[in-house]
């Protein structure tokens, strides 16, 4: 079955740029979207066809995609952008997750 | 405004059913494929299944597959996802969510609900 691994935690200061990454075979011959989850909240789409942001997302989120791994970039990262992110891409007809990344501003 | 609200979530044993619901307003329903997104403790985020726009297609994660069945009916804008033989690890939060584009079934999910909790213990 089709994986898609993220590392489960990245730290970053607050007004610096966080970098996730999302890798799995071939990733990017396929879309991949990005969820913000906050605890006790649903999630929220951030980014969705590698590099789209939906309506009310900040332009501080950023998506890409090539080889085997996307990125979802956060710029001038903001203390309410602490969170669980999650890609998400589709393996033939099966949705896959990543494992979700913590990004802690400190 | 989009509302997705879900229900039917309670505690169960070990081999039992249950139907979770999902009411849906603030959007032509009827255009939109429509998934089950899971969340256990502890864990990450799990797709569950999808129901296409017109109810024809549905797909499940191997996981759930020949236990879970998704529905749909247009004429009440609502969704629902029958859970049978149920294991301890399908212990979850339930979500709802529509796709993002209408017609399109593989997708991202651009609106979700809050959720409905399933808990299977003896």
């Amino acid at each position: 079955s089709y994986e898609l691994t993220q590392p489960p935690s990245v730290s970053v200061s607050p007004g610096r740029t966080a970098t996730i990454a999302c890798s799995g075979d071939k990733l990017g011959d396929k879309y991949v979207y990005w969820y913000q989850k906050r605890p006790g909240q649903s999630p929220v789409l951030v980014i969705y066809q590698d590099t789209k942001r939906p309506s009310g997302i900040p332009e501080r989120f950023s998506g890409s995609n090539s080889g085997n791994t996307a990125t979802l970039t956060i710029s001038g990262t903001q203390t309410m952008d602490e969170a669980d992110y999650y890609c998400q891409t589709w393996d033939v007809t099966t949705g896959v997750f990543g494992g979700g990344t913590k990004v802690t501003v400190l | 405004e989009v509302q997705l609200k879900e229900s039917g979530g309670v505690a169960v044993q070990p081999g039992g059913s249950l139907r979770l619901s999902c009411a849906a307003s603030g959007f032509k329903f009827h255009d939109y494929a429509m998934h089950w997104v899971r969340l256990p403790p502890g864990k990450g985020l799990e797709w569950v299944s999808l129901i296409s726009w017109d109810a024809v297609t549905a797909y499940y994660a191997d996981s759930v597959k020949g236990r879970f069945t998704t529905s749909r009916d247009n004429s009440k804008n609502s969704l629902y996802l029958q859970l049978s033989s149920l294991r301890p690890e399908d212990s979850a939060l339930y979500f709802c969510a529509k796709a993002n584009r209408n017609g399109f079934n593989l997708d991202g999910f651009d609106f979700w609900g809050q959720g409905t909790t399933v808990t299977v213990s003896s």
